[in-house]
């Protein structure tokens, strides 16, 4: 099966940077996807790694080992908007399908 | 269309009823996704759809759930005979190709009383 891991919370203050940590276990690897979701809302898609690397979006960047079964996302200046539900996802398994974590809630303070 | 489209936003319903929950995908999208999402918790996949064919069923919690997608856009999830249990926020989502991002609907609440 496929299985994620990621922290459940994080603080921070406006203008810092953070980082969240996915940890995956998934037969066949197609890729690492992160999402944003504010309350209420629908998950937003922010960037996708399938190649071992930092690909950078903006103020967030997204790395991902495929060695280690690792990626994380790095929010840089942070702002109140930021606040929301970060999810890593996994494409694998036989069939491609696209399984997320349980979500980093992540808490901007002024 | 512009986004992904579900309907109806919000369903009540009594247990034991039938329901129906749609998902109009963006046009051209051949890969369609059902998950369902409960409060505090990551979305759960249910089902995937490559064109008509479900490509993988494997996150249906039992025969009581089923879906189709006669024509390979407009998509249909059906739960027979609700329980309080599968209360929960439907999600559809759509994406061009198999790794390609995956684009969101707002969902559907289901509430069962």
């Amino acid at each position: 099966g496929q299985s994620l891991e990621q922290p459940s919370e994080v603080t921070a203050v406006e203008g810092a940077i953070v980082q969240i940590n996915c940890t995956y276990q998934t037969s066949g690897f197609y890729g690492l996807s992160w999402y944003q979701q504010h309350d209420g809302g629908a998950p937003t898609f922010l960037s996708y790694n399938a190649l071992d690397g930092l690909e950078e979006t903006g103020r967030f960047s997204s790395f991902l080992s495929r060695s280690d079964s690792y990626g994380y996302l790095l929010l840089q200046e942070l702002q109140m908007k930021d606040s929301a539900s970060y999810f890593c996802a996994v494409r694998g398994g036989a069939t491609n399908k696209l399984i997320f974590g349980t979500g980093t809630l992540l808490a901007v303070q002024p | 269309g512009a986004g992904v489209s579900q309907t109806p936003s919000n369903k009540v319903t009594e247990k034991g009823k039938y329901v129906e929950l749609r998902c109009d995908p963006i046009s051209g999208h051949t890969a369609l996704y059902w998950y369902r999402q409960s409060l505090g918790q990551g979305p759960e996949f249910l089902i995937y759809f490559q064109g008509t064919g479900a490509a993988d069923d494997s996150g249906l919690p039992n025969d009581r759930f089923f879906a189709v997608r006669p024509e390979g856009s407009v998509s249909t999830l059906k739960i027979q005979r609700t329980e309080r249990g599968d209360s929960a926020v439907y999600l559809c989502a759509s994406s061009l190709g198999r790794n390609t991002e995956a684009f969101f609907g707002q969902g559907t609440r289901l509430t069962v009383v």
